[in-house]
């Protein structure tokens, strides 16, 4: 069965610091990794995607993430955070395989930006 | 772009009162989904639907049922509101062609509060 466990509910960080949030997943198949933003009283909006192209994923807003198989990791990182960055990230895993196309999410990171 | 759109961005009820909360998805999607969001638990999965008239059961159906007559429109039903169902509902979208990676697509929200 899927699982993707997200490691600290929340994450403080100061402006400039490198952000890094954690994923770990579980999957008996290959997946497709996502992570997705939340600003306050938002919808998700998606940051990146890992769909077995590139170990290394570019995302918006200067994000990326490391698809890691051997430590079923998939954390993402950004260089320098802004202020801007305050939001919910979550982690999401579906499989890669035809047949099923629900996320297993995990439970949100919030991050925090300090001035 | 994608468009995701809910019918109401916050909405107030009466314990008892039966509740419709409306999704709407302009790019032909096949799937669509209805979560719950709550602090700590992350997104949970009510419903899904794969085709018109079309459903399955999520992690967290019992109170709700859904309805999706049209491709492009996915109701959620609240059949007799509950205090226990205050939260934050979210509508997405995806695409059943592998090209998609099963990306999900996603409303705004609706916050429901249930008095």
């Amino acid at each position: 069965a899927q699982s993707v466990t997200q490691l600290g509910s929340h994450v403080s960080v100061s402006e400039g610091a490198l952000v890094l949030l954690r994923c770990n997943y579980s999957s008996s198949v290959p997946p497709y990794l996502f992570w997705y933003v939340q600003y306050p009283n938002q919808g998700l909006q998606l940051l990146l995607k890992y769909t077995s192209a590139a170990t290394l994923v570019k995302g918006i807003n200067g994000f990326e993430a490391e698809f890691k198989k051997s430590e079923t990791s998939f954390h993402l990182t950004k260089p320098s955070a802004h202020m801007s960055d305050a939001a919910e990230y979550f982690c999401a895993v579906t499989r890669g395989a035809s047949g099923t196309y629900k996320y297993i999410f995990g439970t949100g990171t919030r991050l925090k930006v300090l001035a | 772009d994608v468009k995701v759109t809910q019918s109401s961005r916050y909405l107030v009820k009466r314990t008892g009162e039966k509740v419709f909360l409306e999704c709407v998805q302009d790019m032909d999607h096949e799937n669509m989904f209805w979560y719950r969001q709550d602090p700590g638990l992350g997104l949970r999965l009510i419903y899904f639907s794969y085709d018109v008239k079309m459903k399955e059961k999520g992690d967290i159906p019992e109170g709700y049922s859904v309805s999706r007559e049209k491709k492009e429109r996915f109701s959620l039903i609240l059949e007799s509101a509950s205090t226990n169902q205050t939260s934050m509902y979210l509508c997405a979208s995806s695409s059943k062609r592998a090209s998609s990676y099963n990306e999900q697509f996603f409303g705004p929200g609706t916050r429901l509060t249930v008095l």
